[in-house]
């Protein structure tokens, strides 16, 4: 069966510091990946998606950037965090349609 | 960006009662889905819908796929406290293969 793992569960990070968030899928070849931001009791926005290694999509401009250096593993970074990047962040593989999460990350700038 | 209005926003129900809520779009999607999200976790799927006029259940819950495929339904029979949490619905529209467009939500909160 397929499993997928998002580390790490909480992050506390001052401003203007980098980011690194992984994401591996176990189980499966080539899903489509995909990086979602959930700012608190609202939506998901869909932040970045892959549909292969090297194939990254971004959704929105912002402070965020993706790479998939290998088929099942998908991170999130960022040179300098901003205060408005603080929020819930969800990875999420996908064989076409239907999508699983991760545990997610929460993440607080300060 | 395309959105999925999805409605009640919140609502406090007591246990045993059924649940009903929805989405709707302006828009012809392919796919729905539904899923359920706990504090400080991750989505998880609950039913997944294909075919316009569809009607799928999982236990308690029941989905149907929208005939004009622009809305979709979930309900809940017999509510428990267990059935907490914020419920999304999900859609793939035509022509954005791998891509799924989420509503914002449905707070639903049990009382005893």
């Amino acid at each position: 069966s397929q499993t997928i793992h998002q580390w790490p569960a909480t992050l506390v990070q001052p401003v203007g510091s980098p980011l690194s968030l992984e994401c591996t899928v176990e189980g499966t070849s080539n899903p489509n990946l995909y990086w979602y931001r959930q700012a608190a009791g609202r939506g998901l926005q869909l932040l970045f998606y892959s549909v292969g290694i090297g194939q990254i999509s971004s959704e929105v401009p912002q402070n965020l950037s993706a790479s998939r250096p290998q088929d099942r593993q998908f991170i999130l970074s960022s040179k300098k965090l901003l205060l408005s990047d603080s929020g819930f962040y969800l990875c999420a593989w996908s064989p076409y349609t239907e999508a699983f999460f991760g545990q997610g990350t929460r993440l607080t700038v300060v | 960006g395309q959105q999925l209005n999805q409605s009640p926003q919140s609502m406090f129900i007591q246990e045993g009662e059924d649940v009903s809520m929805n989405c709707t779009s302006s828009s012809i999607f392919n796919t729905w889905l539904w899923y359920k999200q706990d504090p400080g976790e991750g989505p998880v799927l609950l039913i997944a819908l294909y075919k316009a006029g569809e009607l799928t259940s999982n236990g308690r819950l029941t989905a149907q796929f929208g005939i004009t495929r622009k809305d979709s339904f979930l309900n809940i029979s017999a509510s428990i406290p267990s059935d907490v949490g914020i419920y999304f619905c999900a859609g793939q529209l035509t022509g954005t293969a791998s891509k799924l467009t989420f509503g914002t939500g449905t707070r639903l909160q049990v009382t005893l």
